[in-house]
């Protein structure tokens, strides 16, 4: 069956380190792979969007890498602020190039300043 | 803040009641997408309206149907409310045209008793 995970125990970092979440997906062939935040009680917001054939993309201190290969995204968080606490969701396509997204259960971070 | 509007914004039902939800999409946008987000879950799709059809469904039983106006806002209904639809819904418009990102409304907090 279909799977994206992520870690369900909140990553827990100091201010000024980098942060780092994974996505894993299983039984997918993905053309896009999106990350979104979101506030406790709000609506997500959308971060950046990486497609297949691309390895990284940036947004000023965020960075995201898709591995189509290893099925696996990683989202960066460079200088982490206490105002980047928030849970973490990525989002893939759900049939290659539709769009509509299937979400992952997000991933919480916690910068303690 | 997203443009996409939301109403209510909580929302008290008993069980086997009806409830409509209502979503303003963001001005341009002619693709509205309805998802539900257990506590501590990501969103699940519910179904997505694009150019007032339905454009693709999940896994949910036909008591949850909709409609797109149209201004290309949108309705969701729930009947014969459960316990387990207790939830916060929340409603993304999306542009064809602007690509697959999901803009999202603040949600509405349903609690069914």
């Amino acid at each position: 069956s279909q799977k994206i995970e992520q870690n369900s125990e909140a990553l827990n970092i100091q201010e000024g380190k980098t942060a780092t979440l994974t996505c894993n997906y299983t039984n997918y062939s993905p053309a896009y792979l999106q990350w979104y935040r979101q506030d406790p009680g709000r609506g997500p917001v959308f971060l950046l969007l990486i497609r297949e054939n691309e390895k990284e993309k940036r947004k000023e201190r965020l960075k995201v890498t898709f591995d189509t290969t290893l099925k696996q995204s990683l989202f960066h968080i460079t200088a982490s602020q206490p105002a980047d606490s928030a849970t973490y969701l990525c989002a893939l396509d759900r049939s290659g190039g539709s769009y509509i997204p299937t979400f992952g259960r997000g991933t919480s971070l916690i910068v303690h300043p | 803040e997203t443009g996409v509007t939301q109403s209510p914004t909580h929302l008290i039902k008993t069980r086997g009641q009806q409830v409509t939800l209502r979503c303003s999409s963001q001005s341009g946008h002619n693709t509205v997408s309805w998802y539900q987000q257990a506590l501590g879950q990501g969103p699940q799709f519910i179904f997505q309206y694009y150019r007032e059809e339905e454009n693709g469904r999940g896994n949910f039983p036909p008591r949850f149907s909709g409609l797109q106006f149209p201004n290309y806002s949108s309705e969701l209904n729930v009947n014969a409310l459960e316990l387990d639809d207790s939830a916060l819904y929340l409603c993304a418009s999306s542009s064809r045209q602007g690509g697959e990102t999901q803009y999202f409304g603040p949600g509405t907090r349903l609690l069914v008793l």
